[in-house]
C-alpha cells in the first residue's frame, strides 16, 4: 500500500489551472525531496519534477512542484489536451529504506 | 544517448522461473543504481527494490523482500529482475529505472520501456 496520499482523480477545462496534493509524512516528504513522474496511457513513467520544484529539460514551464512541510503540490497551469494522464508523486523514505509513490491521480481534460 | 532496453514480453505458468533484464547505454552504467518497479493491471506504481551495478549491493522493498532477486553483470551494463517460482500475481507491468542523484536529491530520470509478464495456468 502507498504511504503518500493523493486524489484519485482531477479535471479541468484547456487552459485552466488543476493542482494535485500529495500527503505524506516527517520520514518521507517530511525529511526528503519530491519528484513527480508523468505517465501518459499505454506509455512508461516519465520524471516530470524533481528536487521538489526542478524541471528537466524539455519539460514545459505549466508544470510546477512545490513542498511544505509534509506534504507537496504539482500545478499545471495552461491545461492542454496531451496533458491527460496519470501523476505520481515519490519520495525517498527513511523508515522503510526504500522509494515510495504516491497513490497516483488521473488528470481528465474536459 | 541514454538508454534502457528491457526484454520482451513473457507468457509463463504458475511455479515457474522467470529473469527480465534491462540492458542501458550511453552512460556509465556502474555511476547509477538501477531500480525495478511494479505496475499491476489497472494500478499504480510499486517500488521493488534496486541495485548499484559496481558492487551489486542491493536492498528490496519489505513488500517484495524474499519474492524476487535484483541482480546485475555490470560487464554487459546488464540488469536483472528474477523470480523462482512465479505466482499469477506475478502478472504486471515491470519497469527498470536508473538513479540520479545531485544536490538536491534522488529522482528516476530514465525509464526502460517495460516487460509485461502474465502469468496464467
Amino acid at each position: 500500500q502507498s504511504v503518500l496520499t493523493q486524489p484519485p482523480s482531477a479535471s479541468g477545462t484547456p487552459g485552466q489551472r488543476v493542482t494535485i496534493s500529495c500527503s505524506g509524512s516527517s520520514s518521507n516528504i517530511g525529511s526528503n525531496t519530491v519528484n513527480w513522474y508523468q505517465q501518459l496511457p499505454g506509455t512508461a513513467p516519465k520524471l516530470l519534477i524533481y528536487g521538489n520544484n526542478q524541471r528537466p529539460s524539455g519539460v514545459p514551464d505549466r508544470f510546477s512542484g512545490s513542498k511544505s512541510g509534509t506534504s507537496a503540490s504539482l500545478a499545471i497551469s495552461g491545461l492542454q489536451s496531451e496533458d491527460e494522464a496519470d501523476y505520481y508523486c515519490a519520495a525517498w523514505d527513511d523508515t522503510l529504506s526504500g522509494y515510495v509513490f504516491g497513490t497516483g491521480t488521473k488528470v481528465t481534460v474536459l | 544517448e541514454v538508454q534502457l532496453v528491457q526484454s520482451g514480453a513473457e507468457v509463463k505458468k504458475p511455479g515457474e522461473s522467470l529473469r527480465i533484464s534491462c540492458k542501458g547505454s550511453g552512460y556509465s552504467f556502474t555511476s547509477y543504481w538501477i531500480s525495478w518497479v511494479r505496475q499491476m493491471p489497472g494500478k499504480g506504481l510499486e517500488w521493488m527494490g534496486r541495485i548499484d551495478p559496481s558492487d551489486s549491493y542491493t536492498n528490496y522493498s519489505p513488500s517484495f523482500q524474499g519474492h524476487v532477486t535484483i541482480s546485475a553483470d555490470k560487464s554487459i551494463s546488464t540488469a536483472y529482475l528474477q523470480w523462482s517460482s512465479l505466482k499469477a500475481s506475478d502478472t504486471a507491468m515491470y519497469y527498470c529505472a536508473r538513479r540520479s542523484y545531485d544536490s538536491v536529491g534522488y529522482y528516476y530520470d530514465y525509464w526502460g520501456q517495460g516487460t509485461l509478464v502474465t502469468v496464467s495456468s
